[in-house]
């Protein structure tokens, strides 16, 4: 089975500083990765995704993420944090034989400090 | 373009209830989902549809039915309301076909709709 997983339920950083989400997958083949962002109360936003090629990808609001074949890895990042990146953070793995649906982490709480 | 619409955004029903909860898109998608999240859990996956009058279950079908008459539409058809059920509900929905790979699979998020069974 495709899956992610967040090890961190909740990440603190202070405003200015580079954060990081972390998320590890598993899975059969090439992995289909994503991130996207809630904000209270509201659906989610897609910040970017991994198909192939480069390793680093670049998304939304300045975020980007670095996929790591070796290390299981596909952490996102950002290098100047905002009080408004404050949200739940979720990775996802695409899984084929469910439509293409996905398969999410739990999900990281993100707190940007002023 | 209204992208994925979801009505209602809050209900609270009484045990045994039933109700739909409706979702609606306008970019032409053959693919949506219904997820519901829960807290802690991140989102599960309900039941899916690859097209019109096509629908599959996905992790958690039990309580649930859907049916896909129109490409725009997937509604999420509760029979019995059970306090399980108490979540908040997301619908989906993305494109495959005939598009580039890079554009493939993004998956659009509705506004979600509330429930609580009491």
């Amino acid at each position: 089975a495709q899956s992610v997983a967040q090890p961190e339920d909740q990440v603190n950083v202070a405003e200015g500083n580079p954060l990081t989400v972390k998320c590890t997958y598993s899975v059969s083949g090439n992995p289909y990765l994503f991130w996207y962002v809630q904000y209270p109360n509201r659906g989610l936003q897609f910040l970017l995704k991994y198909i192939t090629g480069d390793n680093l990808v670049k998304g939304s609001y300045g975020f980007e993420a670095e996929f790591n074949k070796s290390q299981t890895s596909f952490h996102l990042k950002k290098p100047s944090a905002l009080v408004s990146d404050s949200a739940l953070y979720f990775c996802a793995v695409r899984d084929a034989n469910s439509g293409y649906a996905l398969n999410f982490g739990k999900g990281t709480s993100l707190l940007v400090t002023p | 373009n209204a992208g994925v619409t979801q009505t209602p955004k809050f209900r609270i029903l009484k045990i045994g209830q039933s109700m739909t909860l409706q979702c609606t898109q306008d970019m032409n998608h053959n693919y949506m989902y219904w997820y519901r999240q829960d807290p802690g859990m991140g989102l599960k996956l309900i039941y899916y549809s690859v097209g019109a009058g096509i629908t599959d279950k996905g992790e958690v079908p039990n309580g649930y039915n859907v049916s896909r008459s129109t490409t725009e539409d997937f509604p999420l058809r509760l029979e019995l309301a059970a306090p399980s059920q108490t979540s908040v509900y997301f619908c989906a929905s993305s494109s495959r076909a005939g598009i580039a790979l890079a554009v493939q699979d993004t998956q659009y998020f509705g506004p979600g709709t509330r429930l609580t069974v009491l």
